[in-house]
Order: C-alpha cells, then sequence, then structure tokens
C-alpha cells in the first residue's frame, strides 16, 4: 500500500520567517510527487517533481526531490500571511490505481 | 466558463437517499478523479477515469458508483447514503497521468443527517 507521510502537520510561524515542509513516501514504481496549497477551497497545483535534486522554484516557493531517501521538501521563504494554508503532498505511482496518493498534510500559520 | 465545476456546491441529505455529485471539466481532458476529504484522513480516492466508459476503483470506493459516457462529465453516485459519507467531495481532472498535475474543482460538501 502507498504511504505519503508529511511533517509537521501543523506550523505556526511569524512573517519573514523560513519554513520547509516535509514530505516523506513508501510507494511502488515512483513516478512523480506533487505539491498543493489549499486555501479552504480545492487545492491549487504548486509544483511537480520527477528527478532528484533539481530544485523547483515559484517566486519565495521551492522545492527538491531526493529518489534515494523518498522524499521531499517544499521551503517558502520571507513567509506572508497569504501563505497561510494546507500544504498536501501527494505521489503518482505506478502500481494500482492512477490517482493520487495524499499525505494529510501540513497546516501552516503565518502570523502578522 | 472553461475549467472543472462540480455542483452542487453543498447537500444535505438524510440516512438512505440517494445522492448524485455532479462533475463537468471543459479541457477534454482523458482522466477524471473524485476524492473526498476527511480530517484526519487528508484526501482519498474514491473512483476515477481513464477515458469514456473506462472506470476503477480508488482507495475507498465501497458505497459509491461512478458513470462517464462523455468525456466531459464524472457524475458520483452515493446509492445509499450513510453519516459516514459526510465530507468534502473533490472532483478532478488531468490529461493524462505520470507527468500531468491534476486540477480541482471547486468541491461538494455533502451532509448525510
Amino acid at each position: 500500500e502507498d504511504k505519503v507521510v508529511q511533517s509537521p502537520l501543523s506550523l505556526v510561524v511569524h512573517e519573514g520567517d523560513t519554513v520547509t515542509l516535509n514530505c516523506s513516501y513508501e510507494v511502488t514504481n515512483f513516478r512523480s510527487l506533487l505539491w498543493y496549497k489549499q486555501e479552504k477551497k480545492a487545492p491549487t497545483f504548486l509544483f511537480m517533481l520527477t528527478s532528484s535534486g533539481i530544485e523547483k522554484k515559484s517566486g519565495r516557493l521551492s522545492s527538491i526531490l531526493d529518489k534515494k531517501e523518498l522524499f521531499s521538501i517544499l521551503n517558502i521563504t520571507a513567509t506572508q500571511t497569504g501563505d497561510s494554508a494546507i500544504y498536501l503532498c501527494a505521489v503518482r505511482s505506478g502500481g494500482g490505481a492512477d490517482g493520487l496518493t495524499f499525505g494529510k498534510g501540513t497546516h501552516l500559520i503565518i502570523q502578522p | 466558463d472553461a475549467g472543472i465545476t462540480q455542483s452542487p456546491r453543498y447537500k444535505i441529505t438524510e440516512t438512505g437517499r440517494q445522492v448524485t455529485l455532479m462533475c463537468h471539466q471543459t479541457w477534454s481532458h482523458s482522466y477524471m478523479f473524485w476524492y473526498r476529504q476527511d480530517l484526519g484522513h487528508g484526501l482519498r480516492l474514491i473512483y476515477y477515469s481513464a477515458a469514456a466508459d473506462i472506470t476503477d476503483k480508488g482507495e475507498v470506493p465501497d458505497g459509491y458508483v461512478v458513470s462517464r459516457s462523455k468525456t466531459e462529465n464524472f457524475p458520483l453516485t452515493l446509492e445509499s447514503a450513510t453519516r459516514s459519507q459526510t465530507s468534502v467531495y473533490f472532483c478532478a481532472s488531468s490529461p493524462g497521468t505520470s507527468v500531468y498535475e491534476q486540477y480541482f474543482g471547486p468541491g461538494t460538501r455533502l451532509t448525510v443527517t
């Protein structure tokens, strides 16, 4: 059974801080890892990672994948209150259903 | 409007009733998915479809039925709703698998009393 574990489950920081969110996985025949942001509505896509060591970057957000150690991190620098959300990590594998296996998410709260 | 839409957005029903949640996408994506999101469980795949007339079970299919007679529509039916099916339901679509992200609809909040 595919498994995706995110940590921490919740995190409270002050505006301007840098945060690192973690995602580890155990899946059959890994294909890709995806990060989503969810703010009280549908998840919105952030990144998709398929290769180890290649950083994906979008503004203050960046992410990297380690396929040897089976984890990914999502970094957010100079956090803003608008970054408050649940961040979801999901993995697509080659075994079983074609859907994504999601972690439980990290609930990030940015205090002004 | 283009994109992926769900209806209704909110629904309250009684135990034992049949309920159908609708999902419609305008991108002609091959793949469509239904997930449910519950506290403590995150998002879990219920059913998915690779193309019209092709559907398959996900992680939690019991109590649900799907159909895909047209590429753009993927309705989810709860044949006899139970309280444990109270949840937020998300539909998603994707042009393919492996290297494609999934685009999510706005969700349907279903309460079974």
